[in-house]
């Protein structure tokens, strides 16, 4: 399997659940990505890992909670969401900025709708 | 402040015809590095070119090719004979400065009709 893979594709989930999004990567890069589209609004970064440290964090509400146990996975802890954190939640990776080559390459995303 | 703006916001055109999408971006790097997405209805971004700010040369890859002039500050990307698998909504985004960050224009969905 090549690229970068998400699951699950489709998440329905109520206000009191806790989930986890995942997110591999096959392709040797050291950073990782979460951002948030929601609809008509611009890609929203929301964490950065470089080399399995979280170097940028956006002012994410804690109700969203990282966790990069190496290189290769990424996850997005999720509980007590609220209806408007409904929305496409993509995962990137990329060589660290410092080795140049800077494009990130994204999964299919997560579409995810919180009842 | 760094900054994208794409500022048409949907176009729609027929089968054959060229189209080109606007990107003008803001920094105050002297090095940096633009980029364009498509992202079809799939959902995935799937990236199309790099240019980094030291290189204006216009690239031309198949039906694509990108127009980059530093002195306007912009980076446009015209499809000459669209089809309609060129359907989807384009990004545009900026890295500059020293950080794993991508600042994305809020995209230009493109319609093509046969």
């Amino acid at each position: 399997e090549t690229g970068v893979t998400q699951t699950p594709r489709h998440l329905v989930m109520g206000m009191t659940n806790k989930k986890s999004l995942k997110c591999e990567q096959h392709l040797g890069h050291n950073a990782m990505y979460w951002y948030k589209q929601s609809a008509k609004k611009p890609l929203e970064l929301m964490f950065v890992y470089s080399l399995e440290e979280r170097v940028e964090n956006n002012s994410v509400p804690s109700r969203f909670s990282p966790e990069c146990p190496n290189s290769s996975h990424l996850f997005l802890h999720l509980h007590t969401l609220q209806p408007e954190d409904s929305a496409l939640y993509l995962c990137a990776s990329s060589q660290d900025w410092r080795q140049g080559h800077t494009e990130a390459f994204f999964g299919q995303g997560t579409r995810l709708t919180v009842v | 402040a760094q900054k994208v703006t794409q500022a048409q916001t949907e176009i729609s055109v027929v089968e054959k015809e060229d189209v080109t999408l606007d990107c003008v971006y803001e920094t105050r790097d002297t090095t940096y590095y633009l980029f364009w997405y498509k992202q079809p209805p799939s959902g995935e971004l799937v990236f199309l070119i790099r240019r980094n700010s030291f290189d204006e040369q216009n690239e031309i890859s198949g039906r694509y090719s990108w127009n980059f002039q530093k002195s306007t500050s912009s980076f446009n990307f015209t499809i000459t004979a669209s089809q309609v698998v060129d359907s989807a909504v384009y990004f545009c985004a900026l890295h500059s400065g020293g950080y794993n960050k991508l600042i994305f224009g809020a995209g230009t969905r493109l319609a093509v009709h046969p």
